[in-house]
């Protein structure tokens, strides 16, 4: 069965740095697409960013050059550095599946970030 | 950015009646898109793919339709567990959301 665990969520100032994890079972993160998505209190849903099964990686507009996804096959987790936080950024961050590039199968149960002073 | 919008924002209904929700996408987005169900707390479940796929598990009176820039999920007898919001999310180009319809009980 497939399993998402996300970890690494909390308060944290403007302008710092936090790491969020996803730890998977049931299958292999390196052969699937593997994402973040976050949602902000009471809103939609946002796509942050991907790593793809051949190593490629993409952000969302509103997060590049501040985050930094990787994966470490060794322990079958996803990894996301969020650095330059800011109070839009608050969130649940959640980490998904893609069984191909195009869709989320499955997701973990979010962990919350909040940004505030 | 393509640009998905979700009609209508609320959707009041009874348990056993049909539901029909609407996403209209900016720029075709071919048959690339989905529909996902979030009750609260919860994160979001994936129901529908490729416009019209049901995914795994998903109970048939889940249905999709539609390409291009209109698309339709359908829900052909509301069953208590269905009320929840409903979200379509494109991949023609990146990945967008819309921004979710409310199924609620009238």
């Amino acid at each position: 069965e497939v399993h998402l665990v996300e970890t690494g969520g909390g308060l944290i100032q403007p302008g710092g740095s936090l790491r969020l994890s996803c730890a998977a079972s049931g299958f292999t993160v390196s052969s699937s697409y593997m994402s973040w998505v976050r949602q902000a209190p009471g809103k939609g849903l946002e796509w942050v960013s991907v790593f793809y099964i051949g190593g490629s990686i993409y952000y969302a507009d509103s997060v590049k050059g501040r985050f930094t996804i990787s994966r470490d096959d060794s322990k079958n987790t996803l990894h996301l550095q969020m650095d330059s936080l800011r109070a839009e950024d608050t969130a649940v961050y959640y980490c998904a599946r893609g069984v191909t590039r195009y869709y989320f199968e499955n997701w973990g149960q979010g962990t919350l970030v909040t940004v505030s002073s | 950015e393509i640009v998905l919008t979700q009609s209508p924002a609320t959707l009041s209904l009874s348990p056993g009646e049909r539901a029909t929700l609407s996403c209209r996408a900016s720029q075709s987005v071919s048959s690339y898109l989905a529909w996902y169900q979030q009750k609260p707390g919860q994160a979001p479940r994936l129901l529908i793919s490729d416009a019209s796929n049901r995914a795994t598990g998903i109970p048939a009176r889940f249905s999709g339709s539609g390409s291009g820039t209109d698309f339709t999920l359908t829900i052909s007898s509301l069953e208590p567990e269905d009320f929840a919001v409903y979200y379509c999310q494109q991949r023609g180009s990146w990945y967008t959301f819309g921004q979710g319809t409310k199924l609620d009980i009238k």
